[in-house]
């Protein structure tokens, strides 16, 4: 069973610049969530789709966006990069219509630069 | 705000001990704790899982324990083995499982 792929694994932007990222999730899972992980802040939840609805939002501003599509396969966008917006971003799937047990299975990111 | 915490960034075991890592949690509502290791350069990767509707899981040499009234939980491995250095990232989710919430981080080292 393929896993969660990321593209692309790396990324340098300059600042004002925006990005696109992208995520196609394990077969048959249904949610995709984003994470912004930067030294010391753990992961940082941005948000999160299912069934092509955004059904939860971290704290983080409007710069930050995504979408869903029909096969599962989900984008973030981030407009106007910031040089606080260097990060790992990971993405994570899961079946997501069942209990918190469920664990999500996460991709092995994108390296984004912004100089 | 953090909801999920992991006061040690780093711990050093040697091969063959214990190694204990901990996380504290704020919000009594969670009911699902997970733990995740991470190498460098990949993902996290799903370890071990606890309901808060018990206090112990074990997994081959992976033990979580959970204390509710102290909203405590550690991760132990015994014995520690040196392809178990990684970072660990503990996470609590509610009943729905559509958030989870993650700590900071412990980066485990273990010395041959």
């Amino acid at each position: 069973k393929a896993g969660v792929t990321q593209t692309p694994r790396y990324l340098i932007k300059t600042r004002g610049q925006q990005v696109t990222l992208s995520c196609s999730p394990i077969s048959g899972h249904r949610s995709v969530s984003w994470y912004q992980q930067t030294p010391g802040q753990g992961l940082q939840f941005l948000f999160e789709y299912f069934s092509e609805t955004q059904r939860n939002k971290g704290n983080f501003p409007g710069r930050f966006s995504g979408r869903q599509f029909s096969n599962s396969r989900s984008e973030m966008n981030v407009s106007t990069l910031e040089l606080g917006d260097s990060a790992l971003y990971l993405c994570a799937s899961s079946l997501g219509s069942g209990g918190g047990d469920q664990p999500q299975h996460f991709g092995d990111g994108t390296r984004l630069s912004i100089l | 705000d953090q909801q999920v915490k992991q006061n040690s960034p780093s711990l050093s075991v040697q091969e063959g001990r214990i190694s204990i890592l901990n996380c504290d949690y704020t919000n009594s509502m969670f009911d699902y704790f997970l733990w995740y290791k991470k190498y460098p350069a990949e993902g996290p990767t799903f370890l071990i899982s606890i309901s808060s509707i018990k206090d112990k899981n074990e997994d081959g040499r992976f033990t979580v324990f959970l204390n509710k009234s102290a909203k405590h939980l550690s991760l132990h491995i015994v014995p520690s083995q040196p392809g178990d250095s990684a970072v660990y990232f503990c996470a609590a989710s509610g009943n729905t499982g559509n958030q989870f919430y993650f700590g900071t981080g412990t980066s485990l080292t273990v010395i041959p």
